[in-house]
């Protein structure tokens, strides 16, 4: 299995522009996580999603974050626009049961300029 | 709101011996996990202990549980440089997994 796989793997952009990050789960997975990490505040569970849908996005910072999870095998986490504060780690993870034990992506590197 | 905090933050120690770390949480857990995250890459799960064990071992890892005191260690024995990283641990807060700031451990060659 080729595990969580992320992409970009590295994101560099201007300030208001739209960015989108994809992650496709392991195959058979059904919860599907986001997660932020900063220095500063650590690993922050942003929405998690079970068999494609949304179940607590009460981690999502504020509008300009949104997610989706159109099927089994591919969700997206979009910032519209993107400010210099998001820039940071952000990384998907797959699992089964929600507080059981997650695989975690190699995760995508935003910075926002 | 951070569920578990992992003690000490950071950790140097000499290629050989071991490392020990401790996570303390507030709730009751129906388990509790150690990952380990090494620069750059994503985190990895080590090691899953439930409420009902009180020790666990896999490999050079062994973690316990308290559940009286709130409280788990992970040790790593006989350390290696390759153990540079940095070590969380999670537990369940509701329907959320929720991890601690971790433990940075360096492990000198």
């Amino acid at each position: 299995d080729a595990g969580v796989i992320q992409s970009p793997r590295h994101e560099v952009t201007e300030m208001g522009q739209e960015v989108t990050l994809r992650c496709k789960p392991i195959s058979g997975h059904n919860s599907l996580f986001w997660y932020r990490q900063t220095m500063m505040r650590g690993l922050e569970l942003l929405i998690y999603f079970n068999n494609n849908v949304p179940i607590d996005d009460s981690g999502m910072p504020e509008d300009r974050f949104s997610a989706k999870m159109p099927n089994a095998s591919f969700s997206t986490l979009k910032i519209q626009p993107s400010e210099p504060r998001d820039s940071a780690v952000y990384f998907c993870a797959s699992g089964g049961p929600s507080t059981d034990t997650q695989y975690f992506g190699p995760g995508t590197r935003l910075t926002v300029l | 709101s951070q569920q578990g905090e992992e003690d000490p933050q950071a950790l140097s120690i000499q290629e050989g011996e071991n490392a020990t770390m401790n996570c303390s949480y507030k709730t009751s857990i129906n388990n509790l996990q150690w990952y380990r995250q090494n620069s750059g890459r994503g985190l990895v799960h080590l090691i899953l202990i439930r409420s009902n064990e009180r020790e666990k071992h896999s490999g050079r890892l062994r973690v316990t549980l308290d559940t009286s005191k709130k409280s788990s260690s992970l040790l790593i024995t006989a350390s290696r440089a390759a153990d540079t990283a940095s070590y969380f641990c999670a537990t369940p807060l509701g329907n959320k997994l929720t991890f601690g700031g971790g433990t940075r451990v360096l492990v000198k060659p």
